[in-house]
């Protein structure tokens, strides 16, 4: 098993320009969830999904959007890129919600927005 | 609301040394208690976890017990060795918002 996967490992945006991140994970995870880490503030979640074809916010949403057409994959984007979001951006699964409740982390994408 | 704050880092320590990073929370009814470790260039790994108070979980010789009177998981290890250099995260979860809150993370390197 693969585990979770992030495409693309960097990139360097300029502001205004768009782009996709996608997360894969192969444990047939109900919920994902993406997070973005940045120096002092440890993880904050942007959205998550419990399930294939559901969203929802996290604590910080704003400029970004999010799909899960499948159960596997779970698609961040940035319509409008902004400085403020150079970040590392980190996708976690669950196979549940529970108070047993382990998330699995991919490797992260680094993005960085001039 | 919830809460979770842990020691600043960098923390500094010799090859063989005690290591204490302490974490302590803020949070609404009875959460579970993780610590997560993120090692150089790799996402976040689950270290060890308690789900209930006086709880201990341990691993690679890591533990941290859930102190309900004091609101605090601290993660200890008696001997730290150079590949335990990483970022370690203390994080809660809470069944009503169904979601993980993490601490800002600490930093530790251990030197030979």
């Amino acid at each position: 098993n693969a585990g979770v996967t992030q495409t693309p490992k960097f990139r360097v945006l300029k502001t205004g320009q768009s782009m996709t991140l996608l997360c894969a994970q192969d444990m047939n995870h109900e919920y994902m969830y993406w997070y973005r880490q940045d120096p002092g503030m440890g993880l904050r979640l942007i959205h998550y999904s419990v399930g294939e074809g559901t969203t929802a916010k996290g604590e910080v949403p704003d400029g970004y959007n999010v799909s899960r057409l499948k159960k596997q994959n779970f698609l961040l984007g940035l319509e409008s890129a902004a400085p403020s979001q150079t970040s590392v951006y980190f996708c976690a699964s669950s196979y549940h919600l529970g108070q047993y409740n382990e998330q699995f982390f991919g490797p992260g994408t680094r993005l960085t927005v001039l | 609301g919830n809460s979770v704050t842990q020691m600043e880092g960098p923390v500094t320590l010799s090859e063989e040394a005690f290591l204490t990073i302490n974490c302590t929370y803020t949070a609404t009814g009875y959460p579970s208690l993780f610590w997560y470790v993120q090692y150089p260039g790799e996402g976040l790994q689950l270290l060890l976890k308690a789900t209930k108070a006086d709880d201990k979980g341990s691993n690679k010789g890591f533990e941290a017990t859930y102190r309900k009177e004091t609101t605090s998981f601290h993660l200890e290890k008696g001997s730290v060795q150079v590949s335990d250099s990483a970022v370690y995260f203390c994080a809660l979860f809470y069944n009503q918002g169904g979601k993980l809150i993490f601490g800002q993370g600490t930093e530790l390197s251990v030197k030979p």
